[in-house]
């Protein structure tokens, strides 16, 4: 099983929807995060947990809501999402906060009608 | 705040040719700088390192130094291969964990 894992790879959804986003970690790290990936601009950091708390919150909007039930999982749950919103999301897990080296996910791309 | 600026893509070469690709930074301090790489469909790894000036880091035949005088970590290739395309972003970090990418830089080698 490959470190990090996203589900799902693709997602298509409307404005009204609510849907989630899964990342899963088999490397027994204790921080994880949240990067949105748009076309020709820079890796944004949304969120970061450490230890299931939350330490990050990047002046998201509230229409993204993270949450870590616990150290190998973390969740994004999306509603009332805009067509800008349109991305290539990925999850990253680090041993611990302190650790600089990030292992990402494959990314899940997420359409916006 | 603190960036990295790398220079945009495409870059399309042969295989066997000479790659560069430039990096440069903003930073309030003495921060860590990383190169990564996106193969198609994959998520990033991270492909070589440097904590503080002068340091140099390699992986996989890729190399680049911390040139704190010039503000640079420039990513170079003596002969790449056509399994070396892929996206390459640079980073740095001054704390532990807030890593600021660049946009990213697509290149492509051809057979």
């Amino acid at each position: 099983e490959t470190g990090v894992t996203q589900t799902p790879r693709h997602l298509v959804m409307g404005m009204t929807n609510k849907k989630s986003l899964k990342c899963e970690q088999h490397l027994g790290h204790n921080a994880m995060y949240w990067y949105k990936q748009s076309a020709k601009k820079p890796l944004e950091l949304m969120f970061v947990y450490s230890l299931e708390e939350r330490v990050e919150n990047n002046s998201v909007p509230s229409r993204f809501s993270p949450e870590c039930p616990n150290s190998s999982h973390l969740f994004l749950h999306l509603h009332t999402l805009q067509p800008e919103d349109s991305a290539l999301y990925l999850c990253a897990s680090s041993q611990d906060r302190g650790s600089r080296e990030l292992f990402f996910g494959e990314g899940s791309r997420l359409t916006v009608l | 705040g603190d960036s990295v600026t790398q220079m945009e893509g495409p870059v399309t070469l042969s295989e066997e040719a000479f790659l560069t690709i430039n990096c440069t930074y903003t930073a309030t301090g003495y921060p860590s700088l990383f190169w990564y790489v996106q193969y198609p469909g994959e998520g990033l790894q991270l492909l070589l390192k440097a904590t503080k000036a002068d340091d140099k880091g390699s992986n996989k035949g890729f190399e680049a130094t911390y040139r704190k005088e010039t503000t640079s970590f420039h990513l170079e290739k003596g002969s790449v291969q056509v399994s070396d395309s892929a996206v390459y972003f640079c980073a740095l970090t001054l704390n532990d964990y807030k890593l600021s990418f660049g946009a990213g830089t697509t290149v492509t080698v051809r057979a």
